[in-house]
């Protein structure tokens, strides 16, 4: 069974400052990935999408990356802002048409 | 170009109720997925519908079903409402193998 850790659960830094969250698979079979985010009580932003052939994405301040052979990815997010507070959540699925299983999140907290 | 409508946004449900939530895709995907979210949880994977038939289905009891219509919209239905079924249900939508699109949820709440 897939399981999805992501580390660490809560990350407060001063703005500006460059971070990295941490996710990794159970199982390394990893078809797509996708990081969101989740604002308190709303819903799911997607903010990047690795897909099967891919290894890295990036959007503006954002970079992801995937290492299948670990089933491990990180979200890169430089210069932090106040606004990027929220809850960043990993999800990957086992095949083309497999449905997304999440970690827990971690909650950024981005001090002005 | 409208995301992933649902709705309503919030509910109060005394148990033993019957539920329906409904959701409505973003344009142009088939696909709709159906996640219940507990407070400082990850989304939980319900089930999964494409060409109106259920096509996956996670760890829930029979008490949870669904639907799609032939516009690619879809329905959540629980019923038997537990006190434990108080969550944040979120509809997400997709074209073939491409990213998922999420709504903004339904909050419900059993009492």
């Amino acid at each position: 069974k897939q399981e999805v850790t992501q580390i660490p659960a809560a990350l407060s830094v001063p703005e500006g400052e460059n971070l990295v969250l941490n996710c990794s698979f159970t199982d390394s079979a990893i078809y797509n990935l996708q990081w969101f985010r989740q604002d308190p009580g709303k819903g799911l932003t997607s903010l990047l999408l690795i897909q099967s052939s891919q290894r890295e994405q990036t959007s503006g301040r954002l970079n992801a990356s995937l290492d299948k052979s670990s089933g491990r990815s990180t979200l890169y997010i430089a210069a932090s802002q106040p606004g990027d507070s929220a809850t960043y959540l990993c999800a990957g699925t086992g095949g083309s048409q497999g449905n997304l299983i999440f970690g827990k999140g971690t909650k950024l907290s981005v001090k002005p | 170009d409208a995301g992933v409508t649902q709705s309503p946004t919030h509910l109060i449900k005394t148990r033993g109720q019957q539920v329906t939530l409904r959701c409505s895709p973003k344009s142009g995907h088939d696909t709709v997925s159906w996640y219940q979210q507990a407070l400082g949880q990850g989304p939980q994977f319900i089930f999964q519908y494409y060409e109106e038939e259920e096509r996956q289905r996670g760890n829930f009891p029979d008490r949870f079903s669904g639907h799609q219509f032939p516009n690619y919209s879809s329905e959540l239905n629980v019923n038997a409402l537990l006190l434990g079924d108080s969550a944040l249900y979120l509809c997400a939508s997709r074209k073939a193998k491409f990213g998922y699109t999420f709504g903004s949820g339904t909050r419900l709440t059993v009492v």
